[in-house]
């Protein structure tokens, strides 16, 4: 039962331009939402959150937006860095349950 | 920046032993939670904690696992009889609040089950 998803398992972008990276979701409930970068060998890193009341979160280089109707939100980052390379992680939880939702992951790329 | 650790790194057992893995999460942090990463696959929710007790668990969590705070700075999750299927990275994680809150991950255990 996939709640949450990331069709893209990979995604190539070159330095300087913008990053965008998708997720969809299925529960009408999730009112809180998250984007996590991993590095390999290391634990998933918050990023940037947003919650159900807003429609746009901005962090620095990051801003992810959330469609409720569509229920779809995307992290932006521009502009992208080599450093940024890395798999992001989207995740969704509802305030009525104590767990975090995560997609598959979508393996980002910035060459420089 | 306070963290969530976790050791050991690695772990390698044999099928059918017990083994134990180990967390510290960031102290003023109230929910603790263990999750986990089978190669390839997104991360899973197995058990969140709160208050010493399980607050959730998820399908996956049955009775060959189990999780206790032994004191007031550990997060231990023991996996009673180890399978093959149970060789993943584990990541433990917590959080200030339960809603609208975001968890901090340590930087997990890779166990191998042969």
């Amino acid at each position: 039962d996939q709640q949450v998803k990331q069709n893209s398992p990979s995604l190539s972008v070159q330095e300087g331009r913008i990053s965008i990276l998708n997720c969809d979701y299925t529960n009408s409930m999730f009112d809180y939402f998250l984007w996590y970068k991993k590095y390999p060998a290391e634990g998933p890193t918050f990023l940037i959150s947003i919650s159900s009341i807003k429609d746009k979160n901005e962090d620095g280089r990051f801003t992810v937006f959330l469609n409720k109707s569509a229920k779809h939100l995307s992290l932006h980052i521009v502009p992208s860095q080599p450093g940024d390379s890395a798999v992001y992680f989207c995740a969704a939880s509802a305030n009525t349950g104590n767990q975090f939702y995560f997609g598959t992951g979508t393996s980002l790329t910035v060459i420089p | 920046e306070p963290e969530v650790t976790q050791t050991p790194s690695h772990q390698v057992t044999q099928m059918g032993q017990e083994v134990i893995l180990r967390c510290v999460p960031i102290s003023n942090h109230l929910y603790f939670y263990w999750y986990r990463q089978i190669l390839g696959q997104k991360v899973e929710f197995l058990v969140s904690f709160y208050n010493n007790e399980i607050s959730e668990k998820s399908e996956i969590f049955d009775d060959q696992f189990s999780v206790e705070r032994p004191d007031g700075s550990n997060f231990t999750l023991k996996i009673r009889s180890t399978k093959l299927e149970d060789s993943a990275m584990y990541f433990c994680a917590s959080s200030v609040h339960l809603a609208n809150s975001p968890l901090h991950f340590g930087n997990g255990t890779r166990l191998t089950v042969t």
